[in-house]
């Protein structure tokens, strides 16, 4: 079946221009995960959705960072006034339910360059 | 907080040979999951294993198993008979069992398999 999604592959933006990256999560998945790959570091948790519950923000970086999930499927993540340190690969994860047990099925992200 | 530290940023192998990456993580969670996933450079994120703390037994995906050390806070993956297309950067992650939390990656550890 169809695997998780994320639109566009690579978005160059000018600094302070918004961007707003897509995610389709694989379908049925409950739970969708955004997260942050710098380069050279790891991957940083961003935000978190499972199904109508009001969403984990505890992770964005500043309130320049947003996200949505509508209809509990497609996500956005909105990134307003954009910087360069905001440059990164965005990844989206999903998986049938939050807990440890089921696997995070992940994205092949978007890569971000701020100009 | 959950933290996880891979001490290798780079690693190589000769093919066929045997490599181990290392991991320790911190945490006061008693439940949790443990996982190793690679990233090629397409950037796609896949789960290579997966260990619950609660298991003693140590998991094995064919050529690839861990060595899960609970009181150490140690989890190091092992790859036998290494093959080319294991050339990737590796993520240990972290996800406690209580549900609703994202995972928490280490900054990995890029291996390079050579001919």
């Amino acid at each position: 079946g169809a695997g998780v999604s994320q639109s566009p592959s690579n978005k160059v933006t000018e600094k302070g221009k918004d961007v707003e990256l897509r995610c389709d999560p694989i379908s049925g998945h409950t739970a969708l995960y955004w997260y942050r790959q710098s380069l050279g570091q790891g991957l940083e948790f961003l935000i978190y959705f499972q199904g109508n519950s009001a969403p984990d923000k505890s992770g964005l970086p500043s309130d320049r960072f947003s996200a949505e999930r509508t209809g509990g499927s497609v996500s956005t993540l909105t990134i307003q006034r954009t910087q360069q340190e905001d440059s990164a690969v965005y990844l989206c994860a999903s998986s049938l339910t939050p807990q440890g047990f089921y696997e995070q099925y992940f994205g092949p992200g978007t890569r971000l360059t701020v100009t | 907080a959950q933290t996880v530290t891979q001490s290798q940023p780079e690693m190589s192998v000769q093919e066929a040979e045997t490599v181990t990456l290392s991991c320790t993580y911190d945490t006061s969670e008693n439940n949790y999951y443990l996982f190793w996933y690679k990233q090629p450079p397409s950037r796609q994120m896949i789960l290579v294993i997966r260990q619950e703390a609660y298991k003693q037994q140590n998991a094995t995906e064919n050529r690839f198993s861990v060595n899960f050390q609970k009181a150490a806070k140690s989890f190091s993956l092992k790859i036998s008979d290494s093959q080319l297309g294991d050339t990737a950067m590796y993520f240990c992650a972290f996800m406690a069992d209580s549900g609703n939390t994202p995972l928490v990656f280490g900054k990995g550890t890029r291996l390079s398999v050579i001919a």
